[in-house]
């Protein structure tokens, strides 16, 4: 069985533009979370989605969105970059519905350089 | 404000040496704790959580709500233990998202 799932692994992009980051879920996983993880640093919450509805986001701008597809796989965009944020983009995916309670599992990641 | 400190950044012992990953936590609820684990070219992946109060690869770790901690212990470190440890914890309720600390890279020598 698959895990989660992160495309692409590895991208560079200059300050100012646009990045989309996408993640398949665990076969039957519904709710999808996004963390960025700088270097040094813990995972950071960014948004969360069940059933296609956002259902938790983090302190991050309003460049930052998501979104979630019928199939339950999702996108992370970051529009109008900027080097901070540069960084490893995790996508992880739980069975059910967001409530603690449910194990979380991460895919490998998106390396994101802005340059 | 809800966060969760891990203070050492590196932790070096020998195999066989007895391990202690501090973590303590600030929340006003009843959050849940886990230790999550990275070894070298792996995802991320959970190792315990308080709920379950298991062990697991020998780790264990105890909730104390009154120092707000959850230290991962292991009485015997093996060389494959090595690997980079996060903390986590979830405020509940209809989110259940996960607040990391910064992690704890041990290294055990052989």
């Amino acid at each position: 069985d698959a895990g989660v799932t992160q495309s692409p692994t590895h991208l560079i992009k200059t300050r100012g533009q646009q990045v989309t980051l996408r993640c398949s879920p665990i076969s039957g996983h519904k709710s999808v979370s996004w963390y960025q993880q700088v270097l040094g640093q813990g995972p950071q919450f960014i948004f969360q989605y069940y059933e296609k509805e956002e259902r938790g986001r983090g302190n991050f701008p309003d460049r930052f969105s998501a979104r979630q597809f019928p199939n339950y796989s999702s996108e992370l965009n970051v529009n109008a970059l900027l080097l901070g944020d540069s960084a490893l983009y995790l996508c992880a995916s739980s069975l059910d519905s967001p409530v603690s309670g449910n194990t979380i599992y991460f895919g490998e990641g998106s390396w994101l350089t802005v340059v | 404000a809800q966060r969760v400190t891990q203070p050492e950044k590196l932790l070096s012992v020998f195999k066989g040496a007895p391990v202690e990953l501090k973590c303590n936590y600030s929340y006003s609820g009843s959050p849940e704790l886990f230790w999550y684990v990275q070894y070298s070219r792996q995802r991320l992946q959970l190792l315990l959580r308080h709920i379950s109060r298991e062990s697991i690869k020998g780790f264990t770790a105890d909730l104390n709500k009154g120092e707000t901690s959850f230290h991962l212990k292991k009485p015997f470190a093996q060389e494959e233990d090595s690997a980079m440890y996060y903390c986590a914890l979830s405020g509940g309720g209809s989110q259940g998202n996960l607040i990391f600390g910064k992690g704890t890279k041990l290294s055990v020598k052989p």
